[in-house]
């Protein structure tokens, strides 16, 4: 879909740890998204990024940072996981009224 | 902030019969998407409703948008077992610069 990859697919990782998530899309596409899905929660905006190094908050950002120095390239850090945070992970981009193309998702698991 | 409410949560239907899920906002709208979730996947977009009162129709699959832009309405006739997964409404607000999504409707489909 759209040439949008994200990995990890799966991580595991220990509470207290720094973890980064990769997106990356070929299209050149300017707005780029990192949503949070949870059992009956749907999906919750993490952050947001309008283009190069412009981002924002979204309903969910505490204890999330995130980096675009590339337009291709949108990277979620959690900056020191928590239990909480386990969760399946999923980056988007916005095509206008083609709706939001989403990549396969990373599910992280903080044990 | 925004809300948009979702029922049912969960749908079980026997094949052949029909499945409606309902989509309300708490603020008005400018668009909302519709997006449909399999088991272990990523949301695909199915459609984007933009005036007031609008139908559209992809095959066994009817999307309304409401007269007042808030609220909207997702029908499937006769369901099949590959109609199964969850579907999500995406309401963008007028005075809001992103979608917010409801927390889905899962369908799942009795042979």
């Amino acid at each position: 879909d759209a040439g949008i990859t994200q990995s990890p697919r799966h991580k595991v990782t220990e509470t207290g740890t720094p973890v980064t998530l990769r997106c990356h899309q070929t299209e050149n596409h300017r707005y780029m998204y990192w949503y949070r899905q949870d059992p009956g929660h749907g999906l919750r905006l993490i952050h947001y990024s309008y283009g190069v190094k412009d981002t924002d908050k979204g309903e969910v950002s505490d204890g999330y940072s995130v980096s675009r120095s590339k337009t291709e390239d949108f990277l979620l850090t959690l900056e020191s996981a928590t239990s909480s945070q386990t969760s399946v992970y999923f980056c988007a981009i916005s095509i206008g009224a083609r709706g939001y193309t989403f990549g396969s998702g990373t599910r992280l698991t903080v044990v | 902030g925004q809300q948009v409410m979702q029922i049912p949560q969960y749908q079980h239907v026997q094949e052949g019969e029909d499945f409606t899920t309902y989509c309300n906002s708490s603020t008005t709208l400018s668009n909302i998407q519709w997006y449909k979730q399999r088991p272990g996947g990523h949301p695909v977009f199915l459609i984007q409703l933009v005036k007031s009162g609008e139908v559209k129709k992809q095959k066994r699959l009817t999307f309304q948008f409401g007269e007042a832009k808030k609220n909207s309405s997702l029908h499937i006739t006769a369901t099949q077992t590959t109609d199964v997964g969850t579907y999500f409404c995406a309401g963008l607000s007028i005075d809001a610069g992103k979608s917010t999504f409801g927390d889905g409707t899962t369908l799942t489909v009795k042979p």
